[in-house]
């Protein structure tokens, strides 16, 4: 059974630091294309990251670039993202999700989410 | 960017009934269009990928449909646990982006 679990969200300062973790089980990690979403309290979903499956391309969204790195460690089974200078505007669940599909394959298609981490940014 | 516009933002129906929800692209995204469905409180699930091929274990009253520019969800009989809220998202290009948003609710 796929199962991915988030943690390290917290409450932090504006302009503070914050690292997210993913746990991955369940699948052939060091195969597989990693993603985060994130969602503003009440809002909609906003896409963050994506990382191919062997670390060498990543792409964000333009809000984040500069700010916030995404990273593998294979041998941990785990999924990263460094924030950065945190905005109130980051204030967000934060979800990791794998994509479709393994290997060269991968494409933008989130098939199993994990079930988030609250990150709040407040003075 | 991308932007996807889905309409309705809000659409409210009585279990049984057949329901509609469009997406529209701002350019042309071929069939490069995912439909998930968010229960409150939950993660997003997927539910459709490549604008029509609908997932594993996703019970065929969902249908998806279209291609470019515009594209529908469809509910061919709304059940109780469909109440929720639905996304599409383009995969065409980057910035990977989403639709706003449909709140289904129970009439």
């Amino acid at each position: 059974e796929v199962q991915l679990v988030e943690s390290g969200g917290n409450l932090v300062q504006p302009g503070g630091s914050l690292r997210l973790s993913c746990a991955a089980s369940g699948f052939t990690f060091a195969s597989s294309s990693m993603t985060w979403v994130r969602q503003a309290p009440g809002k909609g979903l906003e896409w963050v990251a994506n990382i191919r499956y062997d670390g060498n391309e990543k792409y964000y969204v333009d809000s984040v670039k500069g700010r916030f790195t995404i990273s593998k460690d294979d041998a941990r089974n785990s999924l990263f993202l460094q924030m950065n200078s945190l905005r109130v505007e980051d204030t967000a669940v934060y979800y990791c999700a794998r994509l479709c599909c393994s290997g060269a394959n991968w494409q933008s298609t989130f098939e199993y989410w994990g079930q988030g981490t609250l990150v709040t940014v407040s003075p | 960017d991308i932007q996807l516009t889905q309409s309705p933002s809000f659409l409210s129906a009585s279990v049984g009934d057949r329901v509609t929800i469009t997406c529209r692209a701002s350019q042309g995204i071929r069939s490069l269009l995912v439909w998930y469905q968010q229960e409150p409180g939950k993660a997003p699930k997927l539910l459709i990928d490549a604008a029509s091929t609908l997932q594993s274990g996703v019970p065929s009253r969902f249908s998806g449909s279209g291609s470019g520019t515009e594209f529908t969800l469809t509910i061919s009989s709304l059940q109780p646990e469909d109440f929720a809220t639905y996304y599409c998202q383009q995969r065409s290009s980057y910035p990977v982006t989403f639709g706003q948003g449909t709140r289904l609710e129970i009439k």
